[in-house]
């Protein structure tokens, strides 16, 4: 069984607060995606991280990708209230492979 | 910007009904997906779907679940007799090919799915 673990499940912090978001998994994956789910809404695609060690820049979100490609970080600096929402990680396997999601970190961003 | 269409958007169904779940997903992409999200938990896989095939299937996906593409356009979840627990949003999503540049998946908006 392929986990992934995320953490924190829930995050609180005052707008302007730099955070992370940690997934972790025992397994290595080909790629591993981040995205954005809003309530009653599919997720939405932030980033894909292929390469072990690769960082991707989006704004202020910073993405990156372990050595082992077994475990990825989302950084965010100066959040914003618009940031709130569930950030979810999903590892794949194989380039056509499902999609194994993590639990998903509820992000709450207070102005 | 090409997208991943679901109808319908909700769909309430007895227990024991059929139902049937559509999507279109994106037109030049060649691989298919069901994933579902039961309400608070995480998302699902369900089922994979290439070349008018299964691929891969999970152990939710039991013989009361079917898929078919029965156009160019059309992917469809049948669920032939509903239970309560198969109350959930069902998501689709497609991915172009495999290939490093293309591997992403992209998501519907999903079905939310309430069997009464």
């Amino acid at each position: 069984t392929q986990l992934l673990e995320q953490s924190p499940q829930f995050l609180s912090i005052q707008e302007g607060e730099n955070l992370t978001v940690y997934c972790n998994s025992s397994s290595v994956f080909s790629s591993l995606q981040w995205y954005r789910q809003e309530p009653g809404e599919g997720p939405v695609l932030l980033v894909t991280v292929v390469t072990g060690g690769e960082v991707k820049k989006l704004k202020r979100l910073t993405f990156q990708f372990g050595d082992a490609r077994k475990d990825s970080s989302l950084h965010i600096t100066a959040a914003q209230p618009g940031d709130t929402g569930l950030y979810l990680c999903a590892g794949v396997r194989t380039n056509a492979g499902k999609s194994t999601f993590g639990d998903g970190t509820t992000l709450t961003v207070k102005p | 910007e090409p997208e991943v269409t679901q109808t319908p958007s909700h769909q309430v169904t007895q227990m024991g009904q059929e139902v049937i779940l559509r999507c279109v997903p994106i037109s030049n992409h060649l691989y298919f997906y069901w994933y579902r999200q039961i309400l608070g938990q995480k998302v699902e896989f369900l089922v994979s779907f290439y070349n008018n095939e299964i691929s891969e299937k999970s152990e939710i996906f039991d013989d009361q679940f079917s898929v078919e593409r029965p156009d160019g356009s059309n992917f469809t979840l049948k669920i032939r007799s509903t239970k309560l627990e198969d109350s959930a949003m069902y998501f689709c999503a497609s991915r172009r090919l495999a290939g490093r540049t293309y591997n992403e998946q992209f998501f519907g908006p999903g079905t939310r799915l309430t069997v009464l």
